[in-house]
């Protein structure tokens, strides 16, 4: 069973400019979602696709947005990029009838925005 | 608005002893809640959960118990072994807002040999 993989594993950005990472879910889960972990934090909420389509969001601005592929594989894009968008972004798989809310992580991107 | 919160940044704890982790929360539509482990450079790895309507599951060294009326949960780790030095997750999710996962700050945990 493969698990949840993302690239790239480390990026640095400038400000203003925009960022696009991956992720593949684990075979057999047909749920992403995305969270952003700033440094000391836990993980904060993004948004999740089912269907290729963003089935519930946090309190992320409309620059942060995302993308489901028929093979279940999501992409995290963000625009106008902002120093306090340096975090450690998690995608995380799951069926979507599970009942637990139990995701699966991948290792994660980390980004750097200067 | 911080609905789950870790008010213990930190724990140290020596090798064969009880680590005690615990986490708080506000909102009552919670209905299943998870604690998840992280170490570094690594993505979190599910360790434990319980759905609202039990107050305690174990798995194997690993028990979390949950009082409702509290809005508290917490983790017990017996016997704490080195391997468990990590960060610790609280995390709460209801299945009506499509089971997204809230979490708490973490918790640090140092187990000394």
């Amino acid at each position: 069973e493969t698990g949840v993989t993302q690239s790239p594993t480390h990026l640095i950005k400038t400000r203003g400019q925009q960022v696009t990472l991956r992720c593949s879910s684990q075979s057999g889960h047909n749920t992403v979602s995305w969270y952003q972990q700033a440094l000391g934090q836990g993980p904060q909420f993004i948004f999740q696709y089912y269907r290729e389509e963003e089935n519930g969001r946090g309190n992320f601005p409309p620059r942060f947005s995302g993308l489901q592929f028929p093979n279940y594989s999501s992409e995290l894009n963000v625009n106008a990029l902002e120093l306090d968008d340096s975090a450690l972004y998690l995608c995380a798989s799951r069926r979507w009838a599970s009942n637990t809310g139990e995701l699966f992580f991948g290792e994660g991107s980390r980004l750097t925005v200067l | 608005d911080q609905q789950v919160k870790q008010n213990s940044p930190s724990l140290s704890v020596q090798e064969g002893r009880i680590s005690i982790l615990n986490c708080d929360y506000t909102n009552s539509m919670f209905d299943y809640f998870l604690w998840y482990k992280k170490y570094p450079a690594e993505g979190p790895t599910f360790l434990i959960s319980i759905s609202s309507i039990k107050d305690k599951n174990e798995d194997g060294r690993f028990t979390v118990f949950l009082n409702k009326s509290a809005k508290h949960l917490s983790l017990h780790i017996v016997p704490s072994q080195p391997g468990d030095s990590a960060v610790y997750f609280c995390a709460a999710s209801n299945k009506a807002a499509g089971n997204k996962l809230t979490f708490g700050g973490g918790t640090r945990v140092l187990v000394k040999p």
